[in-house]
């Protein structure tokens, strides 16, 4: 799986959009970019992932370049409770053979994003 | 239900003891994934199991024994554990293909 990377910390202002960038340069043609969160002392949890074309869910917006090199979730408006470590992971979609057995889903350091009020 | 559960949620243990963390989930998910976690660090995967076989172990000490008794059920067999295999220990599933990834709460571990 293609490595991430991300800065280790952001604040933001309540109320504003939140851009968190991730650079995946060594992505391959078959891999996706998920985005998980992890709100402290609970479970990862899903937001949003794509694979080339730009994407928005109830959560949050994604926006991969054309190059898929590097992607950005957009929080549109952030609040307290979007205080949590943004986990940006690119994974293989269908892979066949042993890898299909379980898809393993490697976490890197991850963005502590801070919403102030 | 589209929930993953894991008990206990704090569990305390000396190097001695012998305890089991459980994972229950009723999504029909057929991959299941143990994740440990230490303090301001990401998860590390542990163990998946596929359709109810290991089919990936992480070179993870024997101490850790899993089991998938059933396609809805994951544990964890603890013996023998050190402090510092005290952490966060996380429960996930998802479909064969790695859709729906979903993650429990997690068990605390502390050994003393």
């Amino acid at each position: 799986d293609a490595k991430t990377t991300q800065p280790p910390s952001m604040d933001c202002a309540e109320g504003r959009a939140a851009n968190l960038p991730c650079n995946h340069s060594t992505i391959s043609g078959n891999e996706y970019v998920y985005w998980y969160r992890q709100i402290h002392s609970q479970g990862p949890q899903y937001i949003i992932h794509g694979l080339k074309n730009n994407e928005t869910n109830e959560m949050a917006s994604l926006i991969i370049t054309e190059d898929r090199k590097s992607s950005t979730l957009i929080l549109p408006h952030a609040t307290l409770r979007d205080t949590a470590v943004y986990y940006c992971i690119v994974r293989g979609g269908v892979i066949l053979g042993i890898k299909a057995a379980g898809n393993k889903l490697t976490f890197g350091g991850g963005t502590r994003v801070l919403v102030k009020p | 239900d589209t929930e993953v559960t894991q008990t206990p949620k704090h569990l305390v243990m000396g190097m001695t003891n012998k305890k089991s963390l459980k994972c229950e989930q009723h999504m029909g998910h057929r991959a299941m994934y143990w994740y440990k976690q230490k303090a301001k660090k990401p998860p590390e995967l542990m163990f998946v199991y596929s359709y109810e076989k290991l089919s990936i172990n992480e070179s993870v000490p024997s101490r850790f024994s899993p089991e998938c008794p059933n396609s809805s059920l994951l544990n964890l067999h603890l013996h023998a554990l050190q402090p510092e295999d005290s952490a966060l220990y996380l429960c996930a599933s998802s479909t064969y293909r790695g859709r729906g990834y979903t993650f429990g709460s997690g068990t605390r571990l502390t050994v003393v």
